[in-house]
């Protein structure tokens, strides 16, 4: 089954503590993306890579890493995480631009991080 | 960069009648725009989409119209069901452009019966 899976699905942390949320696609796509929805503000792009090694920032990437070392995972750091960065985050991959016809972006169920 | 504007934040409808979702998008480069529509608990899903060199396209209940001039898209759902029942986002990008999709702030759909 083609999915995007994101681990874990629900995070409590503390601030400070560095945590990663991975996120993994099974369906060979060169692109994907971390969004982070917030109420009245829709999803908003934090970072995205077009391929393995290349990463860039999108709207929103302050207090973020990312790396993407392999197609398939595309994990998301925060260092020191802050109450700011609770939110629900999502993954989504999709496949690069043929030239024809643009491409549908799966994404992933979803993290919910809470930041105390 | 691309900004783009999605209205009403809430709908409700009766089950049966229909449901308009607009969206306005600010920079002309744009020339993709994907609905996606949000279960509870769940990951947005791509019910829809139209490129800029259309004016209209339909799928079934679900039809979005573009008009490229005045910058702004619509979804419409007709004969709605309880299980229209969602948040739906409009979106807006660029060929090109690393498939970055802006989105709107989402509208919650309630259909009552």
């Amino acid at each position: 089954e083609a999915q995007v899976t994101q681990n874990p699905r629900y995070l409590i942390t503390v601030t400070g503590k560095k945590l990663t949320v991975t996120c993994s696609q099974n369906m060979n796509h060169e692109y994907m993306s971390w969004y982070r929805q917030d109420p009245g503000l829709g999803l908003r792009q934090i970072y995205y890579s077009m391929n393995v090694e290349v990463t860039d920032k999108g709207d929103v990437p302050e207090g973020y890493k990312v790396s993407r070392k392999e197609k398939r995972n595309f994990p998301l750091i925060l260092e020191s995480p802050s109450p700011n960065q609770t939110s629900l985050y999502f993954c989504a991959s999709s496949r690069r631009f043929d030239g024809l016809k643009e491409t549908e972006a799966f994404f992933g169920q979803g993290t919910r991080l809470t930041v105390v | 960069g691309e900004n783009v504007e999605q209205h009403p934040s809430t709908l409700s409808v009766q089950e049966g009648d229909s449901a308009v979702i607009k969206c306005t998008y600010s920079d002309s480069a744009s020339n993709y725009f994907p609905w996606y529509k949000q279960e509870l608990g769940k990951g947005p899903q791509l019910i829809i989409d139209i490129r800029s060199n259309v004016g209209e396209k339909k799928d079934q209940r679900i039809a979005v119209t573009l008009n490229k001039t005045a910058k702004h898209f619509s979804l419409h759902i007709t004969e709605t069901q309880p299980e229209d029942s969602a948040v739906y986002f409009c979106a807006a990008s660029y060929t090109g452009g690393g498939n970055k999709l802006t989105f709107g702030t989402g509208t919650q759909l309630k259909v009552e019966l």
